[in-house]
């Protein structure tokens, strides 16, 4: 199992700055992932955090609003750029060991509010 | 693309049995996860279904049929603490991260 921890918990932000989320895992890990969960809702996909290269964005989130680093196996950075109120949500980080059978751990989730 | 619905609420008794169904849509199918999440906490995995057939672990099972595009999970015995929002996900094709539906909140009254 892998137990992953998220700073800040949570955070209340003014329109048009930056946050940075990180994501601290306990133990190596294949794959890294950044969730957004907005009240109600699921979990949505933004990217998978690749380590030394660039992420893979999903459709809909681009590298310039959400740029991610990735720079060992145990530890990633999400920042939500130039924020606006509907940035407002809760970001996971989640990690997996790859390949089939393959559990999902999640981190507890950064909290975010922009007014 | 893929589908995954839930229903969006459910609502049983302390002590009784609850069956949450989990409808997809998808191609490539690899394999389905429910999960469980609190009010303001993380998801935490409760189970994966790769082939047809109910897999039971304690008090929760999970059925899958893949012909069908069909999931439940059944919870026993039902505990306050397990109302919570339940999450069907869904791997396919060459990916193997999983596809989340919306959820399903579930509340157990006295």
């Amino acid at each position: 199992s892998a137990v992953i921890s998220q700073k800040p918990s949570r955070d209340i932000c003014q329109r048009g700055t930056s946050l940075t989320i990180q994501c601290q895992v306990d133990s190596q890990v294949t794959m890294m992932f950044w969730y957004r969960q907005q009240p109600g809702q699921s979990l949505t996909l933004i990217a998978t955090a690749n380590q030394g290269s660039e992420a893979t964005y999903e459709s809909g989130f681009v590298i310039d609003k959400f740029p991610i680093s990735r720079p060992n196996l145990t530890f990633s950075t999400l920042t939500v750029s130039n924020m606006s109120p509907e940035d407002s949500s809760i970001y996971l980080c989640s990690a997996n060991q790859g390949g089939r059978i393959a559990e999902q751990y999640f981190g507890p989730g950064t909290r975010l509010t922009v007014t | 693309g893929q589908n995954i619905d839930q229903p969006t609420e459910m609502t049983a008794t302390e002590g009784a049995i609850v069956q949450i169904n989990c409808t997809y849509q998808t191609s490539g199918f690899n394999g389905l996860f429910w999960y469980q999440q609190h009010a303001g906490e993380a998801p935490t995995f409760l189970s994966y279904n790769v082939l047809d057939g109910l897999e039971e672990k304690g008090r929760f099972s999970s059925f899958l049929s893949r012909s069908k595009g069909y999931s439940y999970l059944l919870l026993k015995e039902l505990q306050m603490k397990d109302s919570a929002s339940y999450l069907c996900a869904v791997e396919s094709g060459g990916s193997y991260i999983p596809t989340f539906g919306r959820g399903t909140s579930l509340i157990v009254h006295p």
